[in-house]
């Protein structure tokens, strides 16, 4: 079946440094991939989309890339702080819809 | 402001009984969907929409149904079928299926 896999184990860093989540498609190409942020009891916020043509896309602090051949997505928080501290989901495009995974958990020491 | 609303936040309902979600946007998106979240799983799609009195089946349906009679609204209707109805509930919206999701804030249905 069509898989969307991110890193279960939650990603501790201190404030400042660059935050790098993965995450990897099996089973088929999605023609884009999203990027989601969720803070507890919240619904995700939408933050970056990248289509498969492109390598790489930027907003702000934020970068995605998208790796076809590895079939993969990473997705960068530079100078993180600690409000950056939430569960980042990624999603990639199948026929009119997403498929999620199961996210992974960003904590920011101050 | 353009956005969408889930209503009630949170809903306690007896087992055996059906109970509606409501979902309301006014960003003028055709496509709607329902998820539903469960603790370490991602989110499931249960039902999309794409356009008005059209919706689909998505990968967990059974024991939940839907309807779109308007663009604006897209209520789920969760059933006495649904064997296990404990969970959080989000719409979303989008313009097309390949433009980010809007989501509302969830409904966390607790069937006691």
């Amino acid at each position: 079946s069509q898989k969307i896999e991110q890193n279960s184990e939650a990603l501790n860093i201190q404030e400042g440094k660059t935050a790098t989540l993965t995450c990897n498609y099996t089973n088929y190409s999605p023609a884009y991939l999203q990027w989601y942020r969720q803070d507890p009891g919240r619904g995700p916020v939408f933050l970056l989309l990248i289509r498969e043509n492109e390598k790489e896309k930027r907003k702000e602090r934020l970068k995605v890339t998208f790796d076809t051949t590895l079939k993969q997505s990473l997705f960068h928080i530079t100078a993180s702080q600690p409000a950056d501290s939430a569960t980042y989901l990624c999603a990639g495009g199948a026929t009119n819809k997403l498929i999620f995974g199961t996210g992974t958990l960003l904590a920011v020491q101050p | 402001d353009g956005g969408i609303t889930q209503s009630p936040k949170y809903l306690f309902r007896k087992e055996g009984q059906n109970v509606t979600l409501s979902c309301e946007q006014n960003l003028n998106h055709d496509a709607m969907y329902w998820y539903r979240q469960d603790p370490g799983q991602g989110l499931r799609l249960i039902y999309y929409s794409q356009i008005v009195n059209d919706f689909q089946k998505g990968d967990i349906a059974e024991g939940y149904s839907v309807s779109r009679e308007k663009k604006e609204s897209f209520p789920l209707t969760v059933t006495s079928a649904q064997k296990n109805p404990t969970a959080f509930y989000l719409c979303a919206s989008s313009m097309t299926a390949n433009y980010g999701y809007t989501f509302g804030s969830g409904t966390r249905l607790t069937v006691v």
